[in-house]
């Protein structure tokens, strides 16, 4: 069976810190990895995606995730964040047509 | 990008009541459409997948006669809360996709918070 796991329910930052939003999934096949991105009254939107070849992807807002498959991990990390990436992050993985995901990460990013 | 809406966004409904929630691809034909449930602070869950003018297909332990979908247009897909109970509130939100759109690019709704008193 596969599960997805996001270690932290809640991160408060300041703004312009570096934040890391972690996630572990267990399956014991290839999986695809994905970050989702909910904004307040609004729905999911794809953030970044892994599907093959190199295991650092970026988003255009400037995040980015690392797949590592010995840790079975797919944190999703940004340098320096603003006020306005306050959401809710999921972190998911798709199998058999379906996705499949985490119990999502709260970002509240304080001035 | 495409553009899904739910409606109601919230509705409040007493115990034994149906209640109806519509999902519609506002910009594009949604072969497919998803049904998901979220309970607060917990992850979504999907409930069932339906592709348009066909039957549903529900996920393990989900009532297919509590959560009745209907997918009978390209844009349009109902789920409808059968006799609702107060377990039964949640968040519930659907996603679409078109046929030649990858499974990771569903468009997601703003989602329905149901109460029911």
């Amino acid at each position: 069976a596969q599960s997805v796991t996001q270690l932290d329910s809640q991160v408060p930052v300041f703004e312009e810190a570096p934040v890391e939003l972690r996630c572990n999934y267990s399956s014991s096949v290839s999986v695809y990895l994905f970050w989702y991105v909910q904004y307040p009254n609004q729905g999911l939107q794809l953030l970044l995606k892994y599907l093959s070849g190199s295991t650092l992807v970026e988003s255009i807002n400037g995040f980015e995730a690392e797949f590592n498959k010995s840790q079975t991990s797919f944190h999703l990390r940004k340098p320096s964040v603003h006020i306005s990436d306050t959401a809710e992050y999921f972190c998911a993985v798709s199998l058999g047509g379906k996705l499949i995901f985490g119990q999502g990460t709260e970002l509240s990013v304080k001035p | 990008g495409a553009v899904v809406s739910q409606h109601p966004s919230w509705v409040i409904c007493k115990s034994g009541t149906s209640v109806k929630i519509e999902c519609r691809s506002l910009d594009f034909q949604a072969t497919t459409m998803f049904w998901y449930r979220q309970f607060p602070k917990q992850s979504l869950m999907l409930m069932a997948t339906s592709n348009e003018g066909s039957k549903a297909t529900y996920e393990q332990g989900v009532e297919k006669d509590k959560f009745l979908i209907n997918h009978a247009s390209l844009t349009l897909s109902t789920l409808t809360v059968t006799s609702a109970h107060p377990e039964d509130s949640s968040f519930y939100i659907c996603s679409a996709k078109g046929w030649d759109i990858p499974l990771y690019e569903q468009y997601f709704g703003p989602g329905t918070r149901l109460t029911v008193t």
